[in-house]
């Protein structure tokens, strides 16, 4: 059980292209789902927190208007990446809860590559 | 805002050896996880802790909640070439909306 899935697991895109990267919580419903980002050699950071039906609540610094989330349901978050540039260029990871457990459960994480 | 300590940062170890990690915190968590991630995945959850003092085991794996609930630890024993990877510890407070802050990982290396 609680098995996160992502797609895509990689994406290459030209500079100025939108991508938008799927997070799906397989085998349970997500009351809440977490957008990391992850540097090579590097911890996980913390873009957003985005709940079910509700506006994503964004940690300092990360911008809204760059990275859309959208919870449409409580299987399914979207990150899209407008206008990418090659800063852009990382390790996205999703993760999801179920609220009550609050243990979280990653994704498999979706490389990002910007040209 | 929150910080977690953990160490070591690196390790490389015999096969068969035991491993010992830990994580401190400057305040006070509700939970404490720990995951695993291999190059190119996400983080798998290990063990997870919800009480002050909890001793927990998965397999090889052992890990503790310390009772002033600032700090935990893992143990893995007889380690095996399938450990290496890099681990993080986690740990989550009330009323922070579930959030989680990431200990800056140890990466472990066996040599057999």
């Amino acid at each position: 059980g609680a098995v996160v899935s992502q797609h895509p697991s990689w994406v290459i895109c030209k500079s100025g292209t939108s991508v938008k990267i799927e997070c799906r919580s397989l085998d349970f419903q997500a009351t809440t789902m977490f957008w990391y980002r992850q540097f090579p050699k590097q911890s996980l950071m913390l873009m957003a927190t985005s709940n079910e039906g509700s506006k994503a609540t964004y940690e300092q610094g990360v911008e809204k208007d760059k990275f859309l989330i959208n919870h449409a349901s409580l299987t399914l978050s979207t990150l899209t990446v407008t206008s990418a540039h090659p800063e852009d260029s990382s390790f996205y990871i999703c993760s999801a809860s179920t609220g009550t457990e609050e243990t979280q459960y990653f994704g498999p994480g979706t490389r990002l590559l910007v040209l | 805002g929150q910080q977690l300590n953990q160490s070591p940062q690196s390790m490389f170890i015999q096969e068969g050896e035991d491993v010992s990690m830990n994580c401190t915190s400057s305040s006070i968590f509700n939970t404490w996880l720990w995951y695993k991630q291999d190059p190119g995945e996400g983080p798998v959850l290990l063990i997870a802790l919800y009480k002050a003092g909890e001793l927990t085991s998965n397999g090889r794996l052992t890990a503790q909640f310390g009772i002033t609930r600032k700090d935990s630890f893992l143990n893995i024993s007889a380690s095996i070439p399938s450990d290496v990877g890099i681990y993080f510890c986690a740990g989550q407070e009330w009323g922070a909306g579930n959030k989680l802050v990431f200990g800056a990982g140890t990466i472990l290396r066996v040599k057999s």
